[in-house]
């Protein structure tokens, strides 16, 4: 069965950038039936959808962070990647990856356990 | 962006008793509506997609139903394991967005 596990720096400092990668097992990033997704959780706001990014490397990215929000695919190290710019505290959370059915309807499963990233000087 | 807003924000309940969750939209988002169970520390794992479908593996006492705006999520019979916080999320109108959770504890 397809499992993600995150991985990247717990901790970044306010201003630089946030870079995370998904390392995909049990099945390939290739696959064309799926998307492969950034959501982020916080205390205040709650699970944020942050973008998605398909295996040709097109991608769709929230409006309220498109700005800061940068995402690749690497097919072959079957793995896929987020880098936001520019971090505040606000931008400390619980970083999730999942894969999402790219037909309709479209869930999220399965998820990765999560990274928590902590913006601080 | 499409808020959805969950009730209640947290409820206590027994052992075996049937509880419901509502979840709506501020517009319509037709069936293209999830539920996620999330316990302390873990992800959130699928329960129902696409309003009513149990996903696979997951207890035949977990149903969903609504359309539109209005969705529920039903447990019949709880489960010790069935205590956690639940969230609803839209996929029909990009960016998708999640309910604020509804915490379910123990009474």
């Amino acid at each position: 069965q397809v499992q993600l596990q995150e991985s990247g720096p717990g901790l970044v400092k306010p201003s630089e950038t946030l870079s995370l990668t998904c390392t995909v097992s049990g099945g390939s990033v290739t696959i064309g039936s799926y998307y492969w997704s950034w959501i982020r959780q916080t205390p205040g706001k709650g699970l944020e959808w942050i973008g998605y990014i398909f295996h040709s490397g097109s991608t769709n990215i929230n409006p309220s962070l498109k700005s800061r929000v940068t995402m690749s695919v690497d097919t072959s190290k079957n793995q896929f990647s987020l880098n936001l710019s520019s971090v505040t505290a606000a931008d400390t959370a619980v970083y999730y990856c999942a894969r999402v059915v790219a037909g309709w309807p479209k869930w999220f499963d399965p998820w990765g356990q999560g990274t928590l990233v902590t913006v601080s000087s | 962006d499409i808020q959805m807003t969950q009730s209640p924000s947290s409820l206590s309940a027994s052992v075996r008793d049937r509880i419901t969750i509502s979840c709506r939209a501020s517009q319509s988002v037709r069936t293209f509506l999830n539920w996620y169970q999330q316990k302390p520390g873990k992800a959130p794992k699928l329960l129902i997609y696409a309003a009513s479908s149990l996903q696979s593996g997951v207890p035949s006492r977990f149903s969903g139903s609504g359309s539109g705006t209005d969705f529920t999520l039903t447990i019949n019979s709880l489960q010790p394991e069935d205590f956690a916080t639940y969230y609803c999320q839209q996929t029909d109108i990009s960016p998708w967005t999640f309910g604020q959770g509804t915490k379910v504890e123990i009474k």
